[in-house]
């Protein structure tokens, strides 16, 4: 059964410091693995997608890698914000269920 | 604008009473799912649907039913609803088979007392 970890489950960062949060999954067998992010009383937002047979995805100061042989992925925040400050979840889309499972996210807090 | 439009955004009611949550999407997409989000335990799939008429059990199925008679829609319906389901729901929907970027709702807040 495919399980999603992310740690830490909570940081807190001063602005302008770069960060990564970490993901891990058990099961290599993955279409993509998707980064999102969750703003209290909202829902989700997609961030990146990485497909199985990429290594990484960039969108301005997130870089998303992937490493499918370990079960990892990382998100790479550069020059954190007060309004990066939000809850980032990663999910993997299972090649055998056909289901994107979720892990349960980093909370993170960027004071000014 | 592209959206996933969930209602009601907050429910208050009582054990056993009928509801429906309905999820409207305007993106044309075949996959939508729902979801349920508890602390701790995080984000849940309840039920999925690859296009109309055609819906699939996910995760944590029990309690709950849903319909998709039109490819937009697709309501979640809690026809006995019990305290345990009081939860955070989001309803999503996705091109093709799921795989692509989901597009999320903004919730939906149950509190069954």
């Amino acid at each position: 059964k495919q399980e999603v970890t992310q740690i830490p489950a909570a940081l807190s960062v001063p602005e302008g410091e770069n960060l990564v949060l970490n993901c891990s999954f058990t099961d290599s067998a993955i279409y993509n693995l998707q980064w999102f992010r969750q703003d209290p009383g909202k829902g989700l937002t997609s961030l990146l997608l990485i497909q199985s047979s990429q290594r990484e995805q960039t969108s301005g100061r997130l870089n998303a890698s992937l490493d499918k042989s370990s079960g990892r992925s990382t998100l790479y925040i550069a020059a954190s914000q007060p309004g990066d400050s939000a809850t980032y979840l990663c999910a993997v889309f299972s090649s055998n269920t056909g289901k994107l499972i979720f892990g349960q996210g980093t909370t993170l807090q960027v004071k000014p | 604008e592209a959206q996933v439009t969930q209602n009601p955004r907050y429910l208050i009611t009582v054990t056993g009473k009928k509801l429906t949550v309905t999820c409207s999407q305007n993106m044309n997409h075949e996959y939508m799912s729902w979801y349920r989000q508890d602390p701790g335990l995080g984000l849940r799939q309840i039920y999925y649907s690859m296009n109309v008429e055609v819906t699939d059990k996910g995760d944590v199925p029990e309690g709950y039913k849903v319909s998709r008679k039109e490819k937009r829609n697709f309501p979640l319906i809690l026809e006995s609803p019990s305290p345990n389901q009081t939860s955070l729901y989001f309803c999503a929907s996705s091109p093709s088979s799921g795989y692509r970027t989901q597009h999320f709702g903004d919730g939906t807040r149950l509190s069954i007392l």
